[in-house]
């Protein structure tokens, strides 16, 4: 069964760093989002992303934060300059054409900064 | 914007117990409610969801509820194991690709 990827599972870097999370969505998927999960909290929105825009985005996305879909397979989440507060896991998620409701979650990356 | 409630923070159970896990939303124009378990240190997994043209929806020992009306949809768990010791999410979404809005999530502990 194809399963949405992340690249690196763990992520350390030093506050005011640039840090890119990558993401490989399921292949005939057309939405894309991520959400960040602080330890211990709930599973927040950050960004939904279709056809090679952004189609909405919360409060904590703001303009430190970027996605880009660089060719056909990866997705990505840049944070330009981390804060100590950006720590959390951040998972990309995908949902496809016959049931764009259901999303499938990577396994994650976990953000440490420093 | 939505909003989802989700009660009670920890359940406790024995094995072979039903869980009821319980979650109210604030935006009607919410029509898709899926149920996620995590457990600890992975991905969430739906396990099961439910559309607002339905009121109820089972999979052998999953079933969900949902009033539309009163805005609020449970997760039921028969003959509780051990295995189904997690962390469960509900969530809602206006559907058609829309962003998922988490509740605060359930820690379920099933005794042996």
């Amino acid at each position: 069964e194809p399963e949405v990827t992340q690249t690196p599972s763990h992520q350390v870097t030093q506050m005011g760093q640039e840090v890119i999370l990558r993401c490989v969505p399921i292949s005939n998927h057309l939405y894309f989002y991520w959400y960040r999960q602080i330890l211990g909290q709930k599973v927040e929105f950050l960004v939904s992303f279709y056809n090679n825009e952004i189609s909405e985005k919360s409060e904590i996305f703001d303009d430190q934060f970027s996605v880009e879909r660089p060719d056909g397979s990866n997705f990505t989440l840049k944070i330009r300059s981390t804060k100590l507060e950006d720590s959390a896991m951040y998972f990309c998620a995908s949902s496809g054409t016959e049931n764009t409701n259901t999303q499938y979650f990577g396994p994650g990356t976990r953000l440490t900064v420093l | 914007g939505e909003n989802v409630e989700q009660h009670p923070s920890t359940l406790s159970v024995q094995e072979g117990d039903s869980a009821v896990i319980k979650c109210t939303y604030s935006d009607s124009a919410s029509n898709y409610f899926p149920w996620y378990k995590q457990e600890l240190g992975k991905r969430p997994q739906l396990i099961i969801d439910i559309r607002s043209n339905v009121g109820e929806k089972k999979d052998q020992r999953i079933a969900v509820t949902l009033n539309k009306t009163a805005k609020h949809f449970s997760l039921h768990i028969t003959e509780t194991q051990p295995e189904d010791s997690a962390v469960y999410f509900c969530a809602a979404s206006d559907g058609g690709g829309g962003k998922l809005i988490f509740g605060q999530g359930t820690e379920l502990s099933v005794k042996p």
